[in-house]
C-alpha cells in the first residue's frame, strides 16, 4: 500500500539553528500539504501545494518559514532560525482528488 | 473564523458502544472526515461524510446532520486498541486553496 513518506522521524535542535523536514507524497497525488501539531491540539495548514504551485500559505509565518515542491513531487520545509515555539509535529499530507488526505509518520521536531 | 468542537476526553470500557460527537461552525461546507491518531503517530483516515444521513464502516460509523453543523462518530464492540485520539476535521470550501480544519481532537481512552 503507497504511503506518505516523510524524514527524519526526530529532530532535536537549538534555538537560531537552521532544519529542514522532507516529505515524499504517494505517487499521483497532486496536492501535497504540511501541518503542525502542538502536543494535545489538532494540526494546523502551514502551507498547500497543488503541484508544484502554493495555493494557500496564509498560515505560514514567512518570517522564519519557507517550503518548496520543486519538481511538483517530494516537498521541503524549512526554519531557520528555529525558536523554542516552533516545537512540535510536523505532518504532511497528500491528495488525489482534494478530498482525503492521507498523512505520512511526521517529523517530531524538539528546539532546546 | 472556523470553529470545531468536541469533547475533550471520554472513557469507556471494551466491548462497549461509543459515541464522539462533533460540532462546526464554517464559512462554507464540503465535507467532514474523522481520523484516528495513536499517540506519536500521524492521523488515519476513517470515513468521510458530504451528505446527511449515516455511513457505516465494519465497528465505525459516522453521522452528519448539516443543518445542525453536527456529526458523531460511533465506535461499536470497543477494542484496548481503539484508545487513540479521535481527530475531526472540514473542508470548508470545496476549492483547490482550503484544506483541512481539524478540532482539537477527542482522547478515548478504553479501559477493561
Amino acid at each position: 500500500e503507497a504511503e506518505v513518506a516523510q524524514s527524519p522521524r526526530y529532530k532535536i535542535t537549538e534555538k537560531s539553528q537552521a532544519v529542514a523536514f522532507w516529505c515524499d507524497p504517494i505517487s499521483g497525488h497532486a496536492t501535497l500539504y504540511w501541518y503542525r501539531q502542538i502536543l494535545g491540539q489538532g494540526p494546523e495548514l502551514l502551507v498547500q501545494f497543488q503541484d508544484e504551485s502554493v495555493v494557500d500559505d496564509s498560515q505560514l509565518p514567512k518570517d522564519r518559514f519557507s517550503a518548496e515542491r520543486l519538481k511538483g513531487v517530494d516537498s521541503t520545509l524549512k526554519i531557520q532560525p528555529a525558536e523554542l515555539g516552533d516545537s512540535a509535529m510536523y505532518l504532511c499530507a497528500s491528495s488525489f482528488s482534494g478530498d482525503t488526505q492521507y498523512f505520512g509518520p511526521g517529523t517530531r521536531l524538539t528546539v532546546l | 473564523g472556523q470553529n470545531i468542537d468536541q469533547p475533550t476526553e471520554m472513557t469507556a470500557t471494551e466491548g462497549a458502544i461509543v459515541q464522539i460527537n462533533c460540532t462546526y461552525q464554517t464559512s462554507g461546507f464540503n465535507g467532514l472526515f474523522w481520523y484516528q491518531q495513536h499517540a506519536g503517530e500521524a492521523p488515519t483516515f476513517l470515513s468521510y461524510n458530504v451528505l446527511d444521513g449515516l455511513e457505516e464502516k465494519g465497528r465505525f460509523s459516522s453521522f452528519l446532520s448539516r443543518s445542525k453543523g453536527y456529526s458523531y462518530l460511533l465506535l461499536k464492540e470497543l477494542q484496548m486498541k481503539d484508545s487513540a485520539s479521535y481527530l475531526c476535521a472540514v473542508i470548508p470550501h470545496r476549492n483547490s486553496g482550503y484544506a483541512l480544519n481539524f478540532g482539537k481532537g477527542t482522547s478515548l481512552l478504553v479501559t477493561p
